[in-house]
């Protein structure tokens, strides 16, 4: 079946620096690679779809300066926060769709900011 | 904006019982339905699926019916055991693409009593 590995699995940072984020298909090649983000007790906000090749499209009220995503690659996304600030603290996840599987999602990354 | 999905309730279910996990989507164009599982810690885990021209579909110990007419959508397990314990989400695809992003509803947590 189809794998997507999230790395890493969680990250503490100080606020001001950036953080990155990698989302890999393991055995599949995704065209289409999702990143969501979710608060405690809430359910996942689509911030961005990228496109392999192609910039991201962002999701209003996400800010596009402040989350790089990055998709060079058929199994590569990245997502940089930059200048992080307590207020990005979140769970981060990744979901890729390819031609053969539809959404496979990665196993998260918990960002804390200090 | 888009939105699937309520208020995030609690379903208290006692073991052995069938648990009925409902869902209401906004947009009548969609096509392209999925619940998610998703356990503390980790990304979604798909469970089942269903497309717009269905209004039943049968996995293991678990059953999606799609009512369109009122844009509802339900999950049921059958013989609840303590490892379905977990938040259920609801996602829509509007598109038939995969490439079309998914939408999530406010989800439910569903606990077992022994």
């Amino acid at each position: 079946g189809a794998v997507v590995s999230q790395h890493p699995s969680w990250v503490i940072c100080k606020s001001g620096t950036s953080v990155k984020i990698e989302c890999r298909s393991l055995d599949f090649q995704a065209t289409t690679m999702f990143w969501y983000r979710q608060f405690p007790k809430q359910s996942l906000m689509l911030m961005a779809t990228s496109n392999e090749g192609s910039k991201a499209t962002y999701e209003q009220g996400v800010e596009k300066d402040k989350f790089l995503i990055n998709h060079a690659s058929l199994t590569l996304s990245t997502l940089t926060v930059t200048s992080a600030h307590p207020e990005d603290s979140s769970f981060y996840i990744c979901s890729a769709s390819g031609q053969r599987y539809g959404y496979t999602f990665g196993s998260g990354t918990r960002l804390t900011v200090v | 904006g888009e939105s699937v999905g309520l208020h995030l309730p609690t379903l208290s279910v006692q073991e052995g019982d069938n648990s009925i996990i409902n869902c209401a989507y906004s947009n009548s164009a969609s096509d392209y339905f999925i619940w998610y599982k998703q356990e503390s810690g980790k990304g979604p885990q798909f469970i089942i699926d269903i497309r717009s021209n269905m209004d039943k579909r049968q996995g293991q110990r678990v059953t999606v019916l799609l009512n369109k007419t009122v844009k509802h959508l339900s999950l049921q397990i059958a013989a609840t055991q303590p490892g379905d314990s977990a938040v259920y989400f609801c996602a829509e695809n509007p598109g038939y693409s995969s490439a079309s992003k998914i939408i999530f509803g406010s989800g439910t947590r569903l606990s077992i009593r022994p």
